[in-house]
């Protein structure tokens, strides 16, 4: 079995300032690990991903995720927030050992950027 | 905009109705999938594709759902006799798996921008 947990409902930070969106899985096997953006009224938006390799993955519009095996951990960072930053932000994994290849979502965190 | 489409946006139907919706994946991904998301939840697993083989479902596709993907392109999904707990968010979204020249793709999907359900 395979699960995803994003302890905070809503994070809040000020424009400008560092922002950390936090993520714990639990697999059974490899762990492959997402994040995914969603805006209002809009679909998912890929922003990176953790296979295998470096820890420190960098995504897009300025995101990086680092992952942590021994705290089975991947949390969604950026250096500095920016207002258009705000929107729902979904952490998923699947067991990169084969079997299933269907990914595990988290509820989704909302973050707040205010200027 | 990711390249996958979705129709209709918006469905609003009187429970005991059927309902159809339609999925456009990106022209070269071989995976599509199906998946429900309601408020204050993430998607959730509803079934999946690989070219027009529907490989995996979901518990939570009822007897009342079925999915196709006849030719390995777009695909619908069907609810019969709706009911009010129906209501959601149906997402779609599509991702390359596979190997070339043994580089395996580990595929993020790209999903469509849902259809919302609407059973009253």
């Amino acid at each position: 079995a395979q699960s995803v947990a994003q302890p905070e409902d809503q994070v809040n930070v000020a424009e400008g300032n560092p922002l950390t969106v936090k993520c714990t899985y639990s697999v059974s096997g490899n762990p492959y690990l997402f994040w995914y953006v969603q805006y209002p009224n809009r679909g998912l938006q890929f922003l990176l991903k953790y296979i295998t390799g470096d820890n420190l993955v960098k995504g897009s519009y300025g995101f990086e995720a680092e992952f942590n095996k021994s705290q089975t951990s991947f949390h969604l960072k950026k250096p500095s927030a920016l207002v258009s930053d705000s929107a729902l932000y979904f952490c998923a994994v699947r067991d990169g050992s084969g079997g299933s290849y269907i990914p595990t979502f988290g509820r989704g965190t909302s973050l707040i950027v205010h200027p | 905009d990711t390249g996958v489409s979705q129709d209709p946006r918006h469905k609003i139907t009187k429970r005991g109705q059927n309902v159809t919706f339609r999925c456009d994946p990106i022209s070269e991904h071989n995976r599509l999938y199906w998946y429900r998301q309601t408020l204050g939840q993430g998607p959730e697993f509803l079934t999946y594709f690989q070219n027009e083989a529907q490989l995996e479902k979901s518990r939570l596709l009822s007897d009342r759902f079925s999915a196709e993907r006849p030719k390995g392109s777009f695909s619908t999904l069907e609810i019969q006799r709706t009911e009010q707990g129906d209501s959601a968010m149906y997402l779609c979204a599509s991702s390359l798996a596979g190997s070339t020249s043994g580089v395996r793709y580990y595929n993020e999907q790209f999903f469509g921008p849902g259809t919302r359900l609407t059973v009253l």
